[in-house]
């Protein structure tokens, strides 16, 4: 049972280009979220997803883009990257929301340049 | 305003201290409460869930007060193996959004 896993751990990406980070989850979760965390702050939703074809926006929307086609599968899109995209983004699950825990992945470490 | 604001310390205490959090939340709605634990360079972890009546596992207390809007995480008999950040997390009364605070630091020193 691997959890929650994330591809690539790492990646630099020069300013304009575009990526994919990928996300999947083995544990059968319907919710599934996108965070970025910046050096000395908080995680910040990006998008999130309550089941397969269903995604919605979260905080800091702008720049990504998401799809659900699986329940395990739930990859990040960056189109256009730019230096602000610049980041810690983790992926998580919960197999119900509000009360339910969350479990994160172990992270994509992106900087742009 | 901030829907979470944590003081973001860092507190550097001796092992055995007793070192309390404190995390404030805007939202009056807001439903359900966290406490989770980031590593450095690591993925945050769930460390307790906080409830109305207040929790308690081990060494660890949290406390919640819906009046004045904030969580409380109490360590006792602090270890090393405690020096992490400590994330206060809040999810809206819609329950499809989490809202993370900066998160403490916290240092045991032997």
């Amino acid at each position: 049972n691997a959890g929650v896993t994330q591809t690539p751990k790492f990646r630099i990406l020069k300013i304009g280009q575009s990526m994919t980070l990928q996300c999947t989850q083995d544990m059968n979760h319907n919710y599934m979220y996108w965070y970025r965390q910046d050096p000395g702050m908080g995680l910040k939703l990006i998008y999130y997803s309550v089941g397969a074809g269903i995604t919605d926006k979260g905080e800091v929307p702008n720049g990504y883009n998401v799809s659900r086609s699986t329940t395990e599968d739930f990859p990040l899109r960056l189109e256009l990257a730019a230096p602000s995209q610049t980041s810690v983004y983790f992926c998580a699950s919960s197999i119900r929301q509000s009360s339910y825990e969350q479990y994160f992945g172990p992270g994509t470490r992106l900087t742009v340049t | 305003r901030k829907e979470v604001e944590q003081d973001p310390g860092p507190f550097n205490v001796p092992e055995g201290a007793t070192v309390a959090f404190n995390c404030t939340y805007s939202n009056s709605a807001s439903q359900s409460f966290f406490w989770y634990r980031q590593d450095c360079r690591k993925e945050p972890k769930l460390l307790m869930s906080v409830y109305s009546s207040g929790n308690e596992d081990g060494r660890f207390t949290a406390q919640l007060n819906r009046a004045s809007q904030y969580i409380s995480l109490l360590i006792r008999d602090s270890k090393l193996s405690d020096s992490a950040t400590y994330l206060c997390v809040v999810n809206t009364n819609t329950g499809n959004q989490f809202y993370f605070g900066t998160g403490t630091s916290l240092t045991v020193i032997p």
